[in-house]
């Protein structure tokens, strides 16, 4: 079982719409992300956040908005969304961001999106 | 840049045949590997990792991997394929002072009754 909880598991919204993906991790992991994984296709990385700071924007649009409240929550915020921004959006997170031990990076189960 | 390739999108196997997932890695300092597995509709769980011990590694549901510096490769195998064993397998590679991981394209596993 996956010790990083995503919610909600599925999110239909509008082009006009703003909802959020929230994320929350109690393993005490200080460095969490975001992913997007279209069809049949391998996660791509959207940001990352260690010590919850924003350390990487890998030049995602800004209608996706990333916050850390604290060191255990992750929120996406979504507005003004495209349909081909419909996808599995994968919460993980690491010890911390920076693999000096090879640090494992974990996954949730995922936000399915649906833009219409 | 690391990189990671796996060949052959699909892959079809027998129940009770060996499984084979070929992943070759590209880095230029001594790379950490994973597997990861993702199964219908969910999330991606890690089935093994390598970060410089053992250069043969077990993980989980009797999958195991073999770190070949000399092949540059990570190869996954497991002896006799289950149904539940149908799923995609991405191979991945970080690097120390980076974890930013490249995933190679993925596997998908077909297990023939």
């Amino acid at each position: 079982d996956t010790e990083v909880t995503q919610t909600p598991k599925h999110l239909v919204m509008g082009m006009t719409n703003k909802k959020s993906l929230k994320c929350e991790q109690h393993m005490g992991h200080r460095a969490m992300y975001w992913y997007k994984q279209k069809a049949k296709k391998p996660p791509e990385l959207m940001f990352v956040y260690s010590y919850e700071k924003l350390s990487i924007n890998e030049s995602v649009p800004s209608r996706f908005s990333p916050e850390c409240p604290n060191s255990s929550l992750l929120n996406l915020h979504l507005h003004a969304l495209q349909p081909e921004d419909s996808a599995l959006y994968l919460c993980a997170s690491s010890q911390d961001s920076q693999g000096d031990s090879g640090n494992t990076i974990y996954f949730g189960e995922g936000s399915w999106l649906t833009v219409v | 840049a690391q990189s990671v390739t796996q060949l052959g999108s699909h892959v079809s196997v027998s129940e009770g045949a060996l499984v084979l997932l070929r992943c070759n890695y590209s880095s230029s300092v001594p790379p950490y590997l994973f597997w990861y597995v993702q199964y219908p509709n969910q999330g991606l769980q890690l089935l093994l990792k390598y970060t410089s011990a053992a250069t043969l590694v077990k993980g989980i549901n009797g999958f195991e991997a073999e770190f070949k510096k000399s092949e540059t490769s990570f190869h996954l195998t497991k002896p006799s394929a289950h149904m539940s064993d149908a799923a995609e397998y991405f191979c991945a590679v970080s690097e120390k002072g980076n974890n930013r991981l490249a995933f190679g394209k993925g596997n998908q596993v077909v297990v023939i009754p």
